[in-house]
C-alpha cells in the first residue's frame, strides 16, 4: 500500500503563471486535507476535502487559490497567478472514511513551489 | 482560536543527552495530539499519537505525555543520537468529525557527535 503520493515534488513557476498540485490519497482513503508550511513556519491547514465535495475551507486564501477531489483521480490543489509569497512547502494528508477513534492522518512528501 | 506553541524554538546539544521538547494549547478541548518528525526538505514522520483520555504515549527512546487541563505535552527524548536531528512537530487535533490539525511552530534539534 503506498503512501499519499504528491506530484510533482519541486515545482517551479514565473509570477503569474498557474500552479497545479496533485495529491493521491492512500489506498481506502476518501478524506484529503491541504496544508501549507512558509519558510521557517508551522504548518497550517487550507483545506478539508471528501470525494466530490469540500467540507472545511477555512485556511484558504480568498483569491487564486482552490481545490478539488473528484470521484476519480487525485485531488487537486490550484494556485492561479501565483506571486513571489506563495512559495511554500503544500503538504497534503489523507485519512480514511471510518472515523473510529484511533484514525490519523498520513502524510505525503509534499510539493515545493518556488515562484520566480 | 486554538493556538499551539512549541519551547524552545532551536536546540543544540551533544550526543547522549535526555531531551524535552515542550508543547502548549490554549483551547484544552482537544481530541487527540500528536508529534511528528520532519528531516530538512522531507515530509511529516509521525511519532506518537495520543488521546485525549491517555496521559503518555511511548515508542523506543521517545515518550510523549499530555496533561490536557493544563494544555501541555512534552516529547521526552533518552539518549540523544545525532540522527534524532530534525525538526519535532506537535499537533492537535480539535474533533471527532475530522482529522484536520493545528500545528505548533516546531523545535528544530540539532545533536552533535
Amino acid at each position: 500500500n503506498a503512501g499519499v503520493m504528491q506530484n510533482p515534488r519541486h515545482l517551479v513557476r514565473r509570477r503569474g503563471q498557474e500552479a497545479r498540485l496533485r495529491c493521491s490519497p492512500m489506498k481506502g482513503h476518501s478524506h484529503v486535507y491541504w496544508y501549507r508550511q512558509l519558510p521557517e513556519e508551522g504548518l497550517k491547514f487550507m483545506v478539508y476535502l471528501q470525494k466530490e465535495n469540500i467540507i472545511d475551507e477555512s485556511g484558504m486564501p480568498k483569491e487564486r487559490f482552490s481545490a478539488e477531489f473528484p470521484k476519480e483521480g487525485p485531488s487537486i490543489l490550484r494556485i492561479q497567478q501565483v506571486v513571489r509569497g506563495d512559495s511554500a512547502a503544500y503538504f497534503c494528508a489523507s485519512s480514511p472514511e471510518d472515523r473510529g477513534g484511533n484514525t490519523e492522518a498520513f502524510f505525503g512528501q509534499g510539493t515545493r513551489l518556488t515562484v520566480v | 482560536k486554538q493556538e499551539v506553541t512549541q519551547i524552545p524554538a532551536a536546540l543544540s546539544v551533544p550526543e547522549g543527552e535526555n531531551l524535552v521538547l515542550n508543547c502548549s494549547f490554549t483551547d484544552s478541548a482537544i481530541y487527540n495530539l500528536q508529534w511528528f518528525r520532519q528531516d530538512p526538505g522531507k515530509g511529516l514522520t509521525s511519532l506518537l499519537l495520543i488521546q485525549s483520555s491517555q496521559r503518555e504515549q511511548t515508542s523506543g527512546r521517545l515518550n510523549a505525555s499530555l496533561d490536557k487541563s493544563s494544555g501541555r505535552s512534552t516529547l521526552y527524548i533518552a539518549a540523544s543520537q545525532p540522527g534524532d536531528s530534525a525538526t519535532y512537530l506537535c499537533a492537535v487535533r480539535k474533533g471527532y468529525n475530522t482529522d484536520k490539525l493545528i500545528f505548533g511552530t516546531g523545535t528544530r534539534l540539532q545533536v552533535f557527535p
